[in-house]
């Protein structure tokens, strides 16, 4: 059965980088037509969606987060990876990562369980 | 971008009611929809993708309708395990969430 686990700091400093990691298991990155991305839920807000990326490197992002945001995959250690600079207030949220089956901002069918990121110095 | 607006924002239902979300969407996105629901401190839960299409392992009595602006789900028979969050989510143009119904079992 798939899984993904985001992993990284759960505390930034404003004006810092963001860096999280989300490690797949129980199936490839590499599989064709699963694509892998980034979604974030601020405290008692609604659902939004970061980034994706397939295997080969295809990159897709949010238009309104695209100048802080980068995505990035690695395939021998099955894990892509965000990043999101100079961070503010405004990006404390949960983070998940999911798989999307057939295109770069198709639903997300399977999740990670979240990791908070809270900024604040 | 495209704006999706879901109504009601909450709802408070008994076991077994029919029970109907709507979401709009600000310009036509064909029936790229999705719907899931989202439990407190859990990951949302895909139910409905492609407008219609019930995700695999989702009980029967969930439903999506719509196609176009205007996008329904209904739950035809609600459950207590049906508490939550839904969430409508176009993928026609990038992708984008509605703000939510929260649904409250009386």
């Amino acid at each position: 059965q798939l899984q993904l686990q985001e992993s990284g700091p759960g505390l930034v400093k404003p004006s810092e980088t963001l860096s999280l990691t989300c490690t797949v298991s129980g199936g490839s990155i590499s599989s064709n037509s699963c694509y892998w991305g980034w979604f974030r839920q601020p405290p008692a807000k609604g659902l939004e969606w970061i980034a994706s990326i397939y295997y080969s490197g295809s990159t897709y992002y949010n238009p309104a987060l695209q100048s802080r945001v980068t995505i990035s995959v690695d395939t021998s250690k099955n894990q892509f990876s965000l990043k999101l600079s100079s961070v503010t207030a405004a990006d404390t949220a949960v983070y998940y990562c999911a798989r999307a089956l057939g295109g770069g901002w198709f639903p997300g069918d399977s999740w990670g369980q979240g990791t908070l990121v809270t900024v604040s110095s | 971008d495209i704006q999706m607006t879901q109504s009601p924002s909450t709802l408070s239902a008994s076991v077994g009611d029919r029970v109907t979300i709507t979401c709009r969407a600000s310009q036509i996105i064909s029936s790229w929809l999705a719907w899931y629901q989202q439990k407190p401190g859990k990951a949302p839960n895909l139910l409905i993708y492609k407008a219609s299409s019930l995700e695999s392992g989702v009980p029967s009595r969930f439903s999506g309708s719509g196609s176009g602006t205007e996008f329904t789900l209904t739950i035809s028979s609600l459950q207590p395990d049906d508490f939550g969050t839904y969430y409508c989510q176009q993928y026609k143009s990038y992708s984008t969430f509605g703000g939510g119904t929260k649904v409250e079992i009386k």
